[in-house]
This record gives C-alpha cells, structure tokens and sequence, in this order.
C-alpha cells in the first residue's frame, strides 16, 4: 500500500542548532514531494515542492529539503532553527492525483 | 495569495446535532478538499471535489456528506453528528492541471462533539 512514513512523532532542538525531519515514501515511481508546515491553531503552510529537476529544493523560511530516490526520501533541513519554527511539519506525497500525508513530526525548540 | 476561508474557527455541538462546516476559496481552483486532522493520523481525505455539483468519496466518508453548488464553496456536512466525529477539520483547494498540485489550506474548523 502507498504510504508516507514520518518516524518521529516529536523533536526538541536548541534555538541555532540544526534540524533535519524526515520523510520516507513507499511508491512505484517518483510523486510529487512536499512539506507543510502547521503552527498553532493555524492552517497548513507550504514550505518547499519538488516536481523534478534539482533534487535539493530551496523553500521558504530557509528551509531545504533532498530527494533521494535510492532512499525513498524526502528529508527537511534548517542549518539554523528558529524559536519560531516551533510547530508541526508534514510531509505530503502526491502520485497521480492522490495525496498522502505522513503523521506529522512536532517540532520543539529550546532557549 | 490564494485564500481558503473556513467559517468557523471553533464549534461545539451535540450529538445527533446535523452540522454543516463551510469553506470558500477566492482563486477560482477546481479541486476542493475536506481532510480531518488527528494526533497521530496526520491528515485523512473525507471528501473531494473536481468541478461544481461533483464529489469523490475520499479514504474516510463515512457519517459525512458534501456539497459544491458553486465552485467557490465547498461545504462539509455531518447528518448527525457522533463524539468520534470531534476533531479538526481542514478545507484546501488546488489548481485542476495535471501534475501541478500544490493544495491550499484554510485555518481549520475545530469541532467538538458533546
């Protein structure tokens, strides 16, 4: 069955410090890849896609992620994180039309 | 920027209560969606929509239902409401072109059922 695996529920990282959330997918060929980001009581909003090309995407509030089709893999990464990145982050795989989310990872941030 | 605008924010109701959650999308997008969100589930596709007076049943239907009169508006309907049914409810909407996916979302409907 088609999925989107998010292995961390919930990740607590110090204010500057680097981050990286991951996302595994399990598909026949290569969907299209996001990441979402939901802060509190809010919405979600879209941070980076990747269609195809550049396999490193550039997405807004600095964040990058990296396709890698060997791995199955969709990794969000931050070089520095931000008390205001604290929320929670999706991973989302479209193939063919059909959507899938992953569970979601809960990101903390320390002073 | 695209806007998804759900009319309630937060909405307390009563079992066996019908209950209808409203979402309107500015950008003239073909595809509407209704997801519930819940810890641990991530999102769960309810319904969809493709054009006006079309649905789709998504992965969860049951105990919902759906309207699309007009292509703006896309409405949710619980017939009647149940406990289980309490939770947040997101509304998105998308471009209909082949390939080109990125889904909108509203700020969500947080429903408890009493």
């Amino acid at each position: 069955a088609q999925s989107v695996t998010q292995p961390d529920i919930h990740i607590t990282v110090s204010e500057g410090a680097s981050l990286e959330l991951r996302c595994n997918y399990s598909y026949g060929a290569t969907p299209y890849l996001f990441w979402y980001v939901q802060s509190p009581g809010q919405g979600l909003q879209l941070l980076l896609k990747y269609f195809s090309g550049d396999t490193l995407v550039q997405g807004i509030k600095g964040f990058e992620a990296e396709f890698k089709r060997s791995q199955s893999s969709f990794n969000l990464r931050k070089p520095s994180v931000h008390w205001s990145d604290a929320a929670e982050y999706f991973c989302a795989v479209d193939n063919n039309n059909d959507m899938r989310f992953g569970a979601g990872t809960r990101l903390t941030v320390k002073p | 920027d695209v806007k998804v605008t759900q009319s309630s924010r937060y909405l307390v109701k009563r079992t066996g209560e019908k209950v209808f959650l409203e979402c309107v999308q500015d950008m003239d997008h073909e595809n509407m969606f209704w997801y519930r969100q819940d810890p641990g589930l991530g999102l769960r596709l309810i319904y969809f929509s493709y054009d006006v007076k079309m649905k789709e049943k998504g992965d969860i239907p049951e105990g919902y239902s759906v309207s699309r009169e007009k292509k703006e508006r896309f409405s949710l309907i619980l017939e009647s409401a149940s406990t289980n049914q309490t939770s947040m409810y997101l509304c998105a909407s998308s471009l209909g072109l082949a390939g080109v996916f990125i889904q909108y979302f509203g700020a969500g409907t947080r429903l408890s059922v009493l």
